[in-house]
């Protein structure tokens, strides 16, 4: 079974705006990831942020993680049309902490 | 080395086939995983090698997959007598443990789209 559930399932705005992503996860992390997918590169890794981390920022993106809750968020600012794309949150577990579980994903449209 | 390269990128074959895909990690990458992705679903783990030795495998697969990565390099995923529901994407990745500690980017390969009919 999944790990990551993404809300909402689909979200659609207009270009210029911010979009915002949450992902729920069920079990003890050592970090949660967010990739982005679409059909022209594929599955690509946007940002990590460990559990002992509160807040992430990577040029656009921001992302938090309230281990109390289990929960994290995925902030797009500014949305352009070519960050349309599936975004999925990513956690750790098994020994090792190397058995990544996915989501199933948010599906993003910027319209322009 | 530009990244991670998987073959063949479609695959079609009859249910009772059987298959064998092939990944290509990034040459330092000393981790590797395999992950089947259905539509509208994330990426589901297969399996993960560190070097030659597989790790980790998920309970989801049945005695009809097997992977291998004999010499720590490229891998190999087989499926033996094929069912119409192992149609799907399959998805490889590679990252490496020399960063630190915690850190699991991984790098994804294109897929191969298995289609069985």
């Amino acid at each position: 079974s999944q790990q990551g559930e993404e809300d909402p399932q689909a979200l659609s705005i207009q270009e210029g705006e911010n979009a915002t992503m949450n992902c729920s996860y069920k079990t003890s992390i050592n970090n949660l990831q967010w990739y982005r997918q679409n059909s022209g590169r594929g599955l690509v890794h946007l940002i990590l942020i460990r559990s002992n981390e509160r807040e992430k920022h990577s040029g656009r993106l921001r992302v938090t993680l309230d281990t109390s809750k289990k929960s994290s968020s995925l902030l797009i600012t500014a949305s352009r049309a070519a960050d349309t794309a599936s975004y999925f949150c990513a956690t750790d577990e098994g020994v090792g902490g190397f058995k990544t579980i996915f989501g199933a994903g948010t599906r993003l449209f910027v319209k322009a | 080395d530009t990244g991670v390269s998987q073959d063949p990128r479609h695959k079609i074959t009859k249910r009772g086939q059987n298959v064998t895909f092939r990944c290509d990690p990034i040459s330092e990458h000393n981790r590797l995983y395999w992950y089947r992705q259905t539509l509208g679903q994330g990426p589901e783990f297969l399996t993960y090698f560190q070097n030659e030795a597989q790790l980790e495998k998920s309970r989801l697969l049945s005695d009809r997959f097997s992977a291998e990565r004999p010499k720590g390099s490229f891998s190999t995923l087989e499926i033996q007598r094929t069912e119409q529901g192992d149609s799907a994407m399959y998805l490889c990745a590679s990252s490496s443990s020399h960063r630190l500690a915690g850190n699991n980017e991984q790098f994804f390969g294109p897929g191969t789209r298995l289609t069985v009919l």
